[in-house]
C-alpha cells in the first residue's frame, strides 16, 4: 500500500515570494509516479506537476518545481514568486506499480498575502 | 481545451434515497476514476474503470454503492440508500493510461439530509 504524509495544514506566504509544500511518502515499489494539484475553493483539481520515479532531474512546470530526494522520499513543491491567485489547497499524490489509482495525501492550505 | 464533465454539481438529498451522479470523460481516455473527498481530506479512489471493466472497486461500499460505464464511454454513479455520511465532494477523473495525469472534473457536491 502507497502513503502520502502531508504536514503542514496551512502555510502562508508574501506575494511574490517563493514557498515549499512538503510531501513524504511510502511505498515497496520501485516503479512509481509522484504529483501534484491545486484545488481551489470551486473544488476542481487542477494538475500542477509530476516526477516519476526513474527520472534524474527534478521536474519543473514554470514556476512551480519539485524537489525530489529519491533516498529521503520526499516531493516537495517549490512555487517561486507567489501569486494571489496561488491560494488554493494542493495535494501531493503517489501512483505505484501496476496499479494507476491515485493515492492522496490529506493537504496543504496555501494562502497569499499581500 | 477537453475537459470532464460531472453532473449535476450540486445535489442535496434526504437519507435513505436513491442518488446518481453522471461523468463523461475526456473523448478517448481510456481510463475513468471515481473519487470521494470528505472535507478537510484528499480524494479517496471508490472505483476505476478500463473502457467498460472495473479494475478496482475494493473501496466501493457495494451494499449501497454501484458504478457502472456500459459502453465504456460515460460512466454513473448510484447511491442507495443514502447516508448521512456520504456526504461529500464525488470527483471524476479520466487519463489516457498508467503515469499520465488525471484530468478532474468539476466534481459533485453531495450534501444528504
Amino acid at each position: 500500500a502507497q502513503k502520502i504524509t502531508q504536514t503542514q495544514p496551512g502555510m502562508f506566504v508574501q506575494e511574490k515570494e517563493a514557498v515549499t509544500l512538503d510531501c513524504t511518502y511510502d511505498t515497496s515499489d520501485q516503479s512509481y509516479g509522484l504529483f501534484w494539484y491545486k484545488q481551489p475553493s470551486s473544488g476542481e483539481m487542477i494538475f500542477l506537476i509530476y516526477q516519476g520515479s526513474y527520472d534524474e532531474q527534478n521536474a519543473t512546470e514554470g514556476r512551480y518545481s519539485l524537489n525530489f530526494q529519491k533516498a529521503r522520499k520526499s516531493a516537495n513543491l517549490v512555487i517561486s514568486a507567489s501569486q494571489l491567485g496561488d491560494s488554493a489547497m494542493y495535494f501531493c499524490a503517489i501512483e505505484a506499480g501496476t496499479a494507476s489509482k491515485l493515492t492522496f495525501g490529506t493537504g496543504t492550505r496555501l494562502q497569499v498575502t499581500l | 481545451e477537453a475537459e470532464v464533465a460531472q453532473s449535476p454539481r450540486y445535489k442535496i438529498t434526504e437519507k435513505s434515497q436513491a442518488v446518481a451522479f453522471w461523468c463523461d470523460p475526456i473523448s478517448g481516455h481510456a481510463t475513468l476514476y471515481w473519487y470521494r473527498q470528505i472535507l478537510g481530506q484528499g480524494p479517496e479512489l471508490l472505483v476505476q474503470f478500463q473502457d467498460e471493466s472495473v479494475v478496482d472497486d475494493s473501496q466501493l461500499p457495494k451494499d449501497r454503492f454501484s458504478a457502472e460505464r456500459l459502453k465504456g464511454v460515460d460512466s454513473t454513479l448510484k447511491i442507495q440508500p443514502a447516508e448521512l455520511g456520504d456526504s461529500a465532494m464525488y470527483l471524476c477523473a479520466s487519463s489516457s493510461g498508467q503515469r499520465d495525469e488525471q484530468y478532474f472534473g468539476p466534481g459533485t457536491r453531495l450534501t444528504v439530509t
